[in-house]
């Protein structure tokens, strides 16, 4: 079975400048979830998506980062503009049900660095 | 709100010793507790979870963790330290909608 799948893997931008990162999760996992894990912290959750619909964003900052699950399946985060404090690691992970009690499979991530 | 408590942001063991990572939990209602672990430059893959079932909760790679309910810990131990250990350790605690919030982490370093 394939794992949870992420590009690019690394990224570097200038700052004000706009990025993307693409998931596609593992076939058949109705929940999707974007982590953002800053150098020596854990990962902080960033959005929720149950199939197309957003579950919880409520720490996503709204005004420079979006983020969209179309059909259901493959999902797009983006920064814009983006600052030197959103260099990080972006993990995007899946999970079959959504519920406190489940598994989630992580992606290798993607690493920012904005100078 | 739930929160989780990692004590000792860096812990090294000698090869064959006792692994011991701490985490205390909070949380208003009963949790759903996870260790994943993070090797160099890959994602988070899980080691165990508690989910209100047995206290000893055994997982991969040898590694297992206790429920204590009136310590709030879920601490991981592994009876004896292999090189491959080396890595870093997660603490998580699981939200009702699956919503992970995880502790700052431990570093393992295994030393020959």
């Amino acid at each position: 079975e394939a794992g949870v799948a992420q590009s690019p893997r690394y990224k570097i931008i200038e700052k004000r400048q706009s990025v993307a990162f693409w998931c596609n999760p593992i076939s058949g996992h109705a929940t999707l979830y974007w982590y953002q894990q800053i150098l020596g912290q854990g990962p902080k959750l960033l959005i929720q998506f149950q199939n197309n619909g957003v579950v919880d964003d409520s720490q996503l900052p709204k005004d420079r980062f979006s983020a969209e699950r179309l059909k259901g399946v493959d999902s797009t985060l983006k920064i814009q503009p983006a600052k030197l404090e959103d260099s990080a690691v972006y993990l995007c992970a899946s999970g079959t049900t959504g519920a406190g009690t489940d598994t989630q499979y992580f992606g290798p991530g993607t690493r920012l660095t904005v100078l | 709100a739930q929160s989780v408590t990692q004590l000792g942001s860096h812990v090294s063991v000698s090869e064959g010793a006792l692994v011991l990572l701490r985490c205390n939990y909070s949380s208003s209602v009963p949790p759903y507790l996870f260790w994943y672990v993070q090797y160099p430059n890959q994602g988070l893959q899980l080691l165990l979870k508690y989910t209100s079932a047995a206290t000893l909760v055994k997982g991969i790679n040898g590694f297992e963790a206790e429920f204590k309910k009136s310590e709030t810990s879920f601490h991981l131990t592994k009876p004896s330290a292999h090189m491959s250990d080396a890595a870093e350790y997660f603490c998580a605690v699981s939200g009702s909608r699956g919503q992970l919030t995880f502790g700052s982490g431990t570093q393992l370093t295994v030393l020959p």
